[in-house]
């Protein structure tokens, strides 16, 4: 299995512009959680899904983020507009599938976000 | 609600030596319980976990971790460092019964000196 996809891997855009990461998770797993990581916070959850609906967004900062899983094999982040303190790694993440559930997430190798 | 803490935001051990990182939690009942490591510019990866059963619990590339509920604290222990354990290193907790949602530690940086 390929593991959990992120793209891009870095991306640099200026502040105002619209950014949107993507992510594929495993395919057979039915839980995919978005994670934002940076010197100050650490690990944040964000929003998560479950069969592709979303269960908790708390932890979305602001009404700037979204998230959304059209499919099983899918899922985005935006951030509209983009703001130099959104710099930071986000993760996707996944877990589930036809085996018992075991809990352990399964990361992407991430995205760098830096927003000038 | 779930808390994980790392007191230890760095460590610094010399090859060979043993290693202990403490993770402290908080929740109302028995929880998931891991430990992942982050290399530089990776995702996390997960080195062990606890979900029942015996209290001590073996990972990959030789750590171990001991849950104790008296202490609420899941410490990371390896006998014998080596170089390449250079990382860090994540506590995380989760809630049974949930969607495996997990909160994490903020971390601790591991340094291995020669």
């Amino acid at each position: 299995d390929a593991g959990v996809i992120q793209s891009p891997r870095h991306e640099v855009t200026e502040m105002g512009q619209e950014v949107t990461l993507r992510c594929k998770p495993i395919s057979g797993h039915n839980s995919l959680f978005w994670y934002r990581q940076t010197m100050m916070r650490g690990l944040e959850l964000l929003i998560y899904f479950n069969n592709n609906v979303p269960i908790d967004d708390s932890g979305m900062p602001e009404d700037r983020f979204s998230a959304k899983m059209p499919n099983a094999s899918f899922s985005t982040l935006k951030i509209q507009p983009s703001e130099p303190r959104d710099s930071a790694v986000y993760f996707c993440a996944t877990s589930g599938g036809q085996v018992r559930n075991t809990g352990e997430l399964f990361f992407g190798e991430g995205s760098r976000l830096t927003v000038l | 609600a779930q808390s994980v803490t790392q007191p230890d935001i760095h460590i610094t051990v010399s090859e060979g030596a043993s290693l202990e990182l403490r993770c402290n939690y908080s929740y109302g009942a028995t929880p998931y319980l891991f430990w992942y490591v982050q290399s530089p510019g990776q995702g996390l990866q997960l080195l062990l976990k606890y979900f029942s059963g015996d209290t001590l619990v073996q990972g990959i590339k030789g750590f171990e971790a001991e849950f104790k509920r008296s202490q609420s604290s899941f410490n990371l222990r390896k006998p014998s460092v080596h170089w390449s354990d250079a990382a860090e290193y994540f506590c995380a907790v989760g809630a049974r019964g949930a969607t495996n949602k997990l909160i994490f530690g903020t971390g601790t940086l591991l340094a291995v000196q020669p």
